[in-house]
């Protein structure tokens, strides 16, 4: 089966701590994102990736970082500075090009306890 | 920047009504539009995909239009459903910025198709 997967599922955080999202696609996609998404709210871009070892930051970037060392994967971790980050995570990829469809995994609710 | 705006923000509908979802989006410079479905806790699902040349496109009981123009586009579900209920996304991808492929959303509009 096609597609993109994110685990967990479900993530719980202890003040201070960094943790780590997962993000695996099996389509071949050059392009891959991270998006967050509050209640209430549109979904807004964290970090993007046009390429591999190649990121870029989005519109709300502070507190978080990425990695692009293969091109299936772009995990996503939030840091201690991230002063706000219970929110659900969406990861996305696409083929690069402009007239393409973008498809997204399952989420990770993250919670900070 | 581009703004997007979803409306109405929630719908309450009986089984079998025809309805009509609307996105407005406030620069016209876009490659293409994408109409979302989301589950509650679930990821988006890709329902339609509009090119910035076309002005409709159709998935069985879903049909989609977009005026470019005016900024507008609108996701018609013909002879609703209750499994239809959930929250329906529509994103611009924009030609202006140097984001490539990056998506430009509204806040959505929650659908509830009640037997």
């Amino acid at each position: 089966d096609g597609g993109i997967t994110q685990s967990p599922k479900y993530l719980f955080r202890k003040e201070g701590q960094n943790v780590t999202l997962s993000c695996e696609q099996n389509l071949n996609h050059d392009a891959m994102y991270w998006y967050r998404q509050d209640p209430g709210q549109g979904l807004r871009l964290i970090y993007y990736s046009q390429i591999v070892n190649d990121f870029q930051k989005g519109d709300i970037a502070e507190g978080y970082s990425v990695s692009r060392e293969k091109k299936e994967s772009f995990p996503l971790t939030v840091t201690s500075a991230q002063k706000n980050p219970t929110a659900f995570y969406l990861c996305a990829s696409g083929d690069g090009l402009i007239y393409n469809e973008q498809f997204f995994g399952p989420g990770t609710r993250l919670t900070v306890l | 920047k581009q703004e997007v705006t979803q409306i109405p923000a929630a719908l309450s509908v009986p089984e079998g009504e025809n309805l009509v979802l609307n996105c407005s989006f406030t620069d016209s410079a876009i490659y293409n539009l994408q109409w979302f479905r989301q589950d509650p806790g679930k990821g988006l699902t890709s329902l339609l995909l509009i090119q910035s040349s076309q002005r409709e496109q159709t998935s069985g009981r879903l049909n989609a239009s977009l005026d470019k123009s005016s900024g507008r586009s609108t996701l018609y579900i013909a002879a609703s459903q209750p499994g239809d209920s959930a929250t329906y996304l529509c994103a611009v991808r924009p030609r202006r910025g140097s984001t490539l492929g990056r998506l430009y959303f509204g806040r959505g509009t929650q659908l509830t198709v009640w037997p």
